[in-house]
């Protein structure tokens, strides 16, 4: 059974750095093919997809963020790491991590999301 | 970068058949996937690779693609399948390889 879930702060202020975690089970980040995004919705709006990191560590950000977005992978720790820089109260959304199979161009499983509202 | 277009909202009676459009410039020769999300939930994954479900997805749950446009189609619709849905496609030829479109409120009138 794979499960994801994130963690992280709930409240950021402007021009912050904000650090999720992704914690998994039920797959391995060692395995070849599978990898594990990041994708937020503000509220009210539609989906956004902003980073994915591959079992062989290449990374993809979305254009239009990946100045300020890093992740980074642990696999001995089951942990996908996303840092954004720069909050800024558009910023606020839930994000979402998630897993992508070894055969697909799609998130599969979910994580159940966490809030991050960034204000002053 | 590539951009899908959904209807905004769809409507239908409750035993009909709803389907939600995803258009693309020539969608057809991508993977499209859909999900759907219900209020306060995560998107679960309704179909991959244009008409494929994944385990514990109804057969009510269908999909095609072809042309620039992509369907998702539920047959017998239920109440509880009111929810925003959300097309995806893998665009291997941008530097946004995972692009969504806007999503469809489907209404159970």
């Amino acid at each position: 059974q794979i499960t994801l879930k994130e963690s992280g702060p709930t409240l950021v202020k402007p021009t912050q750095t904000l650090t999720l975690t992704c914690t998994f089970s039920g797959f391995s980040l060692s395995t070849i093919g599978v990898g594990v995004g990041w994708i937020r919705q503000p509220p009210g709006k539609a989906l956004e997809w902003l980073a994915l990191i591959y079992w062989n560590d290449d990374k993809r950000y979305s254009p239009s963020l990946k100045s300020r977005l890093t992740i980074t992978k642990d696999t001995s720790k089951n942990q996908v790491v996303l840092t954004m820089t720069n909050m800024d109260p558009v910023d606020t959304a839930t994000y979402y991590c998630t897993h992508r199979p070894s055969s697909g161009w799609y998130a599969h499983y979910w994580g159940q999301g966490t809030l991050v509202t960034v204000s002053s | 970068s590539y951009v899908l277009t959904q209807p905004p909202s769809v409507s239908v009676a409750p035993g009909q058949t709803a389907r939600i459009t995803c258009g693309g410039n020539n969608i057809g020769s991508k993977s499209v996937h859909w999900y759907q999300q219900k209020p306060g939930q995560a998107p679960v994954l309704v179909i991959y690779d244009d008409s494929d479900r994944p385990s514990g997805i109804p057969e009510r749950f269908s999909g095609s693609n072809s042309g620039n446009t992509a369907t998702l189609t539920i047959s017998r619709v239920k109440a509880g399948d009111e929810a925003d849905y959300y097309c995806q496609v893998w665009d291997s030829n941008s530097d946004h390889p995972w692009v969504f479109g806007g999503g469809t409120k489907l209404t159970v009138l």
